[in-house]
């Protein structure tokens, strides 16, 4: 059973970065899905982040692109976001997820979530 | 940039009762990119709906999807305690790949 959980630190400073790691376990990183990053402010509803491709291509929202970076190692079954220059409004609950791309069928979308995790920026 | 529109924002309603929930887009797109996600507090979103009006797996047919060019709905025929939760449809562009989500719905036990 596929899985993904997300990992890094909860606490970070403004004006610094945010790194976060989402692992999957239960199976490779092939073709036919892209890797997400999507984040929920408390109360509020679902960003999209940005997304990747086991390939390593890169997808990012527009409003995030200039302080986004997104890597991805297949081999290691890890994705990872950076985020710099964060403030206070970044403070969200960030998921990983995984989106399924239509394949013969032609149907898409997230068939899996991490757990999710709160990163909070405070000082 | 395809804008999603939900509405209501929050819908109360009792148990049995049905509930229709819709999202509009600010453009036409195939049906193939519209999702529906049920969410509930402290847990990740639940994939409900894809491409409109396929049910995901394992999930009751009391939940439907329906619609086509702007205008989308999520109906749940009757409605059972587990279901009072957010819901969000959400939109997929592949050129270049782009995700939006709707501001979401909240159906409350009233």
């Amino acid at each position: 059973q596929v899985q993904l959980q997300e990992s890094g630190p909860r606490l970070v400073k403004p004006s610094e970065s945010l790194s976060l790691t989402c692992t999957v376990s239960g199976n490779s990183m092939t073709s036919g899905y892209y890797w997400v990053w999507i984040r929920q402010p408390p109360g509020r509803g679902l960003e999209w982040i940005g997304t990747v491709y086991h390939t390593g291509s890169a997808y990012y929202n527009p409003s995030l692109k200039t302080r986004l970076t997104e890597s991805v190692d297949p081999s290691k079954k890890k994705f990872s976001l950076k985020l710099n220059s964060v403030t206070a409004a970044d403070t969200a609950v960030y998921f990983c997820a995984r989106f399924t791309m239509g394949g013969q069928i032609g149907h898409y979308y997230f068939d899996l979530w991490g757990q999710g995790t709160l990163v909070t920026v405070s000082s | 940039e395809i804008v999603l529109t939900q509405s209501p924002a929050t819908l109360s309603l009792s148990p049995g009762e049905r509930a229709t929930l819709s999202c509009r887009a600010s453009e036409t797109f195939s049906s193939n990119y519209l999702a529906w996600y049920q969410q509930k507090p402290a847990q990740a979103p639940r994939l409900l709906i894809y491409s409109t009006s396929n049910r995901a797996t394992g999930i009751p047919d009391r939940f439907s999807g329906s619609g086509s060019g702007t205008d989308f709905t999520l109906t749940i025929s009757r409605l059972e305690p587990e279901d009072f939760a957010v819901y969000f449809c959400q939109h997929y562009s592949p050129s270049p790949p782009t995700w939006t989500f709707g501001q979401g719905t909240k159906v409350e036990i009233k």
